[in-house]
């Protein structure tokens, strides 16, 4: 079982750029996480999912755009990419509520000059 | 305001010696919280989580935590330290208004020295 997968691994984006990072999940879990983790500042939320259809905003929104067509996929869009914009991007997912524990994919690594 | 905080940025122990990873928070209600561990270039992985009972709470690699009510902390330990253990640490406590979020410690360099 792969779990969560994410791609690309890594990338370096030319400001102004758009970009997709790309999440999949084959746990069949209800709710998904997009979060963005920078150096001192642990993990912050930029949007959720709780079930196929529905997304939120969380803690760092502004920028980011999601969407949740079906169970499995969860995709993360930078419109017009900024500097500020540089850091690790985690996807995660856990089965329905937040008391149950959150699977996290590799990450992606991307940086936005 | 919901928060959590790990006091020390780094912990420094070595092999073989008891490990602690210290954890507070402040949420109303009752705290669901959580433990994961970070390896380099990894992505988090589940070790523990406290929703309710014994307030001692064994998890994976044989790590444990404390839940106290009374200091509002969730201490990470082991009795005894791996090198392999070397990881970041992070904290995590349900936000009490979302059913969905984490409200996330900002992480504890754990280091073991052989």
């Amino acid at each position: 079982t792969a779990g969560i997968t994410q791609a690309p691994t890594s990338q370096i984006l030319a400001a102004g750029r758009s970009m997709t990072l790309r999440c999949t999940q084959d746990m069949r879990h209800n709710a998904m996480y997009w979060y963005r983790q920078d150096l001192g500042l642990g993990l912050r939320l930029i949007h959720y999912s709780n079930t196929a259809g529905t997304t939120g905003k969380g803690e760092v929104p502004d920028g980011y755009s999601v969407s949740r067509a079906n169970t499995d996929d969860f995709p993360l869009t930078l419109a017009s990419a900024v500097p500020s914009q540089t850091s690790v991007y985690f996807c995660a997912s856990s089965e329905r509520l937040a008391g149950n524990e959150q699977f996290f994919g590799p990450g992606t690594r991307l940086t936005v000059l | 305001a919901q928060s959590v905080a790990q006091p020390e940025d780094q912990v420094n122990v070595a092999e073989g010696n008891p490990l602690t990873v210290k954890c507070t928070y402040s949420v109303s209600g009752n705290p669901y919280l959580f433990w994961y561990v970070q390896y380099p270039n990894r992505g988090l992985q589940f070790l523990l989580k406290y929703i309710t009972g014994d307030n001692l709470v064994k998890g994976s690699y044989g790590f444990e935590a404390e839940f106290n009510k009374s200091q509002t902390s969730f201490h990470l330990k082991k009795p005894s330290a791996l090198v392999s253990d070397s990881a970041l640490y992070f904290c995590a406590v349900r936000d009490p208004h979302s059913n969905y979020q984490l409200i996330w410690g900002a992480g504890t360099k754990l280091i073991i020295k052989p």
